[in-house]
């Protein structure tokens, strides 16, 4: 069946660094495709999405792009901040249902 | 827009009762998901509805659990009776999709519940 890979965490990082946070899918057919971010004690959230292949997903300086070759969509940010630390799902929806398909989460901490 | 509305946020109850979580999805909004959160398996979708009917509850863990949705706007799930291992946060979300489009789920806050 459809699935999502995540990279373990926690992901420490000090403010201003470069974060990637790798993601791979399996899935039939065209699957959308989505990082979603939970801050504590809060719900889901949507980050950015990507609908198609070679899309590029971007938002408060997120950016993913959905790399149909290497079946890849991982999240990356140029300098991250304190307020980014949170947990970051990756996600899929298939072509033909609307249930979103979750990696595991990838916790990340940023410290001063 | 309130966003999805959970309530309560946190309940804790002992083993053998039952409990009941709400939802009220986004205004609108025709698909509606139950979510449960765990540190051992993650996030696992347990139902979903499409215009107030369930589509796929291929998740709902076993006979002790119940979701259901009266009309567009309040959903309940019920555990009956509860037990330990049912501790978890539950998360509602809704979404304006229509079966196999891609919409935005939005989620709730969460309710955490504790079985003692």
């Amino acid at each position: 069946g459809d699935s999502v890979t995540q990279m373990e965490g926690p992901v420490t990082l000090s403010e201003e660094a470069f974060l990637t946070i790798n993601c791979t899918y399996t899935a039939t057919g065209y699957p959308s495709l989505f990082w979603y971010v939970q801050y504590p004690g809060e719900g889901l959230q949507l980050l950015l999405k990507a609908t198609k292949a070679d899309d590029k997903g971007s938002n408060k300086g997120f950016e993913a792009t959905y790399r149909k070759e290497t079946t890849s969509f991982h999240l990356e940010k140029g300098s991250v901040q304190v307020s980014d630390s949170a947990v970051y799902f990756c996600a899929l929806t298939s072509y033909n249902t609307d249930k979103l398909i979750f990696g595991t989460g990838t916790r990340l901490q940023v410290f001063p | 827009d309130a966003g999805v509305i959970q309530s309560p946020r946190h309940e804790v109850t002992e083993m053998g009762q039952e409990v009941t979580l709400r939802c009220k999805p986004i205004s609108g909004h025709n698909s509606l998901f139950w979510y449960r959160q765990t540190m051992m398996r993650g996030l696992e979708l347990l139902i979903y509805f499409n215009n107030n009917v369930p589509i796929d509850d291929s998740g709902m863990p076993e006979d002790r659990f119940s979701a259901k949705m009266p009309n567009a706007s309040f959903s309940t799930l019920k555990i009956q009776p509860s037990e330990p291992r049912d501790s978890a946060v539950y998360f509602c979300a809704s979404s304006p999709a229509k079966i196999g489009t891609k919409n935005i789920q939005y989620f709730g806050a969460g309710t955490r519940l504790s079985v003692l």
